[in-house]
């Protein structure tokens, strides 16, 4: 079985700060890593994967995340945020040989002017 | 290229009825993959289908079925509609099971 944990429901940072969207993740072999981001009443939007290769993925709208086998974390990270990132974001995870996403519960986050 | 498209966007129904939900993969995507967001549940995946061949499915009662057509195009059926039924489903596609999936815009379900 697969599934991930997002510990928490919401994060809270000020507009200009480091932001960080924890994941962990439980799979039997190698995963398929995913981040998507939902905005209110609207479908999840793509923000980057990891398959194989460096553990620190570059996605969409300056977001990255570093993938951490030993920990089984795929942590999403951005540099500096802005209040346009307030959003839902969840963590999902697909093993190599299966079909379904197994998404984490969500996170909520907030960028505060 | 335009993206998933999800009908209707909005269905309000009672319960003991059934309903057809319908979902436009991106042209050129033939895996489909639906999910049941709620609240309480978050998002579930219900199932996928590749090549109208249903290759996973969830956890969820026999009245939840689905179906794709020789175009990729998807439908999913729930019957004997139940008021935990009332939900945001979500339609994705993608390239293969490999790729990161697209998402559609939902369709809305409340149950009376």
């Amino acid at each position: 079985a697969q599934s991930v944990a997002q510990p928490e429901d919401q994060v809270n940072v000020a507009e200009g700060n480091p932001l960080t969207v924890k994941c962990t993740y439980s799979v039997s072999g190698n995963p398929y890593l995913f981040w998507y981001v939902q905005y209110p009443n609207r479908g999840l939007q793509f923000l980057l994967k990891y398959i194989t290769g460096d553990n620190l993925v570059k996605g969409s709208y300056g977001f990255e995340a570093e993938f951490n086998k030993s920990q089984t974390s795929f942590h999403l990270k951005k540099p500096s945020a802005l209040v346009s990132d307030s959003a839902l974001y969840f963590c999902a995870v697909r093993s190599y040989s299966g079909y379904a996403l197994n998404f984490g519960k969500g996170t909520s986050l907030l960028v505060t002017p | 290229k335009a993206g998933v498209t999800q009908t209707p966007r909005y269905l309000i129904k009672t319960r003991g009825q059934q309903v057809t939900l319908s979902c436009s993969p991106i042209s050129g995507h033939r895996s489909v993959s639906w999910y049941q967001q709620t609240p309480g549940q978050g998002l579930q995946f219900l199932f996928e289908y590749f090549s109208e061949t249903q290759r996973n499915k969830g956890n969820f009662p026999g009245r939840f079925s689905g179906r794709q057509f020789s175009n990729s195009r998807s439908e999913m059926n729930v019957s004997t509609l139940e008021l935990g039924d009332s939900a945001l489903y979500l339609c994705a596609s993608s390239w293969t099971s490999e790729n990161e999936q697209f998402f559609g815009p939902g369709t809305r379900l409340t149950v009376l």
